[in-house]
């Protein structure tokens, strides 16, 4: 059974529109991360969360705002949506916050804003 | 904060040859280090975490190896196969902030 849940495998959207792309896992952890990959940025850290509070936040655009209903879930909602958001974003966890701890990662969801 | 950078990006060797990664870092306190393998169209999996302490790390097929002094991280390859094919990234992290990864580097082992 798969650990980390990122629904949709696969998104299209148009320019201007809002779409948010769910995670949840299901590893007990207690940290979860946003990633965001594409050919321009290999990997590129975006957020990440430690019991549902926000512990770091590299990503400028307010348009990204995660949200954290449950502490096994992190979502990520992005508004006025841009065709250079189209990447693939990958959601991960790991036990705990902090420097030791290994990440797994969701298998995905491809986004690509037209 | 931590820099990594990670060379090559791109990397092609043939069957059976050595692949050698490097990433440099910045931070001198930095204490974790892990190598992730992202194969073509999947998601990143864990290859191996190393702790400061470790200067040598063989695992299956490679050997990951620390110069602390340099702040060099690689992850050599020995006798590359096709399913070796994938995308490598290093991460490194002191001990209070989450890891930052490199940029990647794309190998293509080719029969």
């Amino acid at each position: 059974d798969p650990k980390i849940i990122q629904k949709p495998k696969y998104l299209v959207a148009v320019t201007g529109s809002e779409k948010i792309l769910i995670c949840e896992q299901y590893l007990g952890h207690n940290a979860m991360y946003w990633y965001r990959q594409s050919a321009k940025k290999p990997l590129e850290f975006m957020f990440s969360y430690s019991y549902q509070k926000l512990m770091d936040n590299q990503t400028a655009s307010s348009r990204f705002q995660p949200q954290s209903s449950k502490k096994n879930h992190l979502d990520l909602q992005i508004t006025a949506l841009k065709p250079d958001d189209s990447a693939t974003y990958f959601c991960a966890s790991s036990q705990d916050w902090g420097s030791s701890y290994e990440q797994y990662f969701g298998p995905g969801t491809r986004l690509t804003v037209l | 904060g931590e820099q990594v950078e990670q060379r090559p990006p791109h990397l092609s060797v043939r069957e059976g040859d050595s692949a050698v990664i490097t990433c440099t870092y910045t931070d001198p306190n930095s204490y974790y280090f892990f190598w992730y393998k992202q194969e073509p169209g999947a998601s990143l999996q864990l290859l191996m975490k190393v702790f400061s302490s470790t200067e040598i790390n063989e695992g299956q097929g490679f050997t990951v190896l620390l110069n602390k002094k340099d702040k060099r991280l690689s992850l050599n390859l020995t006798a590359a196969h096709p399913g070796d094919s994938a995308a490598y990234f290093c991460a490194v992290s002191d001990n209070n902030n989450a890891p930052r990864f490199g940029a990647g580097t794309k190998l293509s082992v080719k029969p």
